[in-house]
C-alpha cells in the first residue's frame, strides 16, 4: 500500500459525458501527479499541483482539467469523453526527492 | 521530447533463467529511475540510479547505469514467478517540470513456473 489512494477503481460511462477523478496523496506530501496509462501510447504525465498551484503541464487535452483542494486532494475531470479515453488514470505523489507514490488507478472505459 | 526506448517489449521465461531489460535514449539523463507494475496496481520504484558506471543491487536484481549515463539495465538472476510484471524505466525532469516523469514503453515480463 502506497498510501495513495484513487476512487473510483472502475467508471464505466458513455461518450459526450463528464467525470471526475479523485486523488488523496500521502498524508503530508504536498505534490500530486496525474499520469495516463493506455495500450497504445504507455504511461505519459498530464498535469502536475504543487500545493494547490499547477507546477507543470504535459500531454493533457484541453477537455481535461485538474485542481488541487487546500486539504491536498486532487480532482481531474475529464469531459466530452472520447472512446480513445479509456485508459487508466494514475495519481502519484511525493514528499519531494526521488521518490514518486502511485495509487491503485482508476480504470475508465468509454462506450 | 527525449524518449526512452526499452526492450525487449516482451519476455517470457521459465523459472530459475536469467534476464535483462535495457532502457536507452540519445539524450544523457541526470538520473534513472526503474519502477515495476503489476496488475491492477500503480508502478511501484525499484531504484533510482544517478552517477555514470553506478551499479545497485536489489536482491536477485541489479541494476547499472551506463557510463555516459544513456543507458541502463535491468538484469534479473535466477526468475521467479513473482517477478512476473510491468517493468519501466523513467527519467525525472527538471527545471520547470521538476519531478515530472517520463515513462519508456516498459517491457511485459512472464516467467513460468
Amino acid at each position: 500500500d502506497s498510501g495513495v489512494t484513487q476512487t473510483p477503481k472502475h467508471l464505466i460511462t458513455a461518450t459526450g459525458q463528464r467525470v471526475t477523478l479523485r486523488c488523496s496523496p500521502r498524508s503530508g506530501d504536498l505534490s500530486v501527479y496525474w499520469y495516463q496509462q493506455s495500450l497504445d501510447q504507455g504511461l505519459q504525465f498530464l498535469i502536475q499541483y504543487y500545493n494547490g498551484e499547477e507546477r507543470a503541464k504535459g500531454n493533457i487535452l484541453e477537455r481535461f482539467s485538474a485542481q488541487q483542494f487546500p486539504d491536498l486532494h486532487s480532482e481531474l475531470n475529464l469531459s466530452s469523453l472520447e472512446l480513445g479515453d479509456s485508459a487508466l488514470y494514475f495519481c502519484a505523489s511525493t514528499p519531494g526527492g526521488n521518490a514518486q507514490y502511485f495509487g491503485p488507478g482508476t480504470r475508465l472505459t468509454v462506450l | 521530447t527525449q524518449l526512452l526506448e526499452q526492450s525487449p517489449q516482451f519476455l517470457s521465461i521459465q523459472e530459475g533463467e536469467n534476464l535483462t531489460v535495457y532502457c536507452n535514449s540519445s539524450s544523457v539523463f541526470s538520473s534513472l529511475q526503474w519502477y515495476r507494475q503489476e496488475p491492477g496496481e500503480g508502478p511501484v520504484l525499484l531504484v533510482t540510479v544517478v552517477t555514470g558506471g553506478e551499479v545497485k543491487k536489489l536482491k536477485r536484481l541489479t541494476f547499472q547505469f551506463g557510463d555516459a549515463r544513456k543507458d541502463s539495465s535491468l538484469h534479473i538472476t535466477a526468475a521467479q514467478p513473482g517477478d512476473t510484471g510491468l517493468y519501466l524505466c523513467a527519467r525525472r525532469a527538471g527545471g520547470t517540470s521538476y519531478g515530472k516523469l517520463t515513462f519508456g514503453q516498459g517491457t511485459i515480463l512472464t516467467v513460468h513456473p
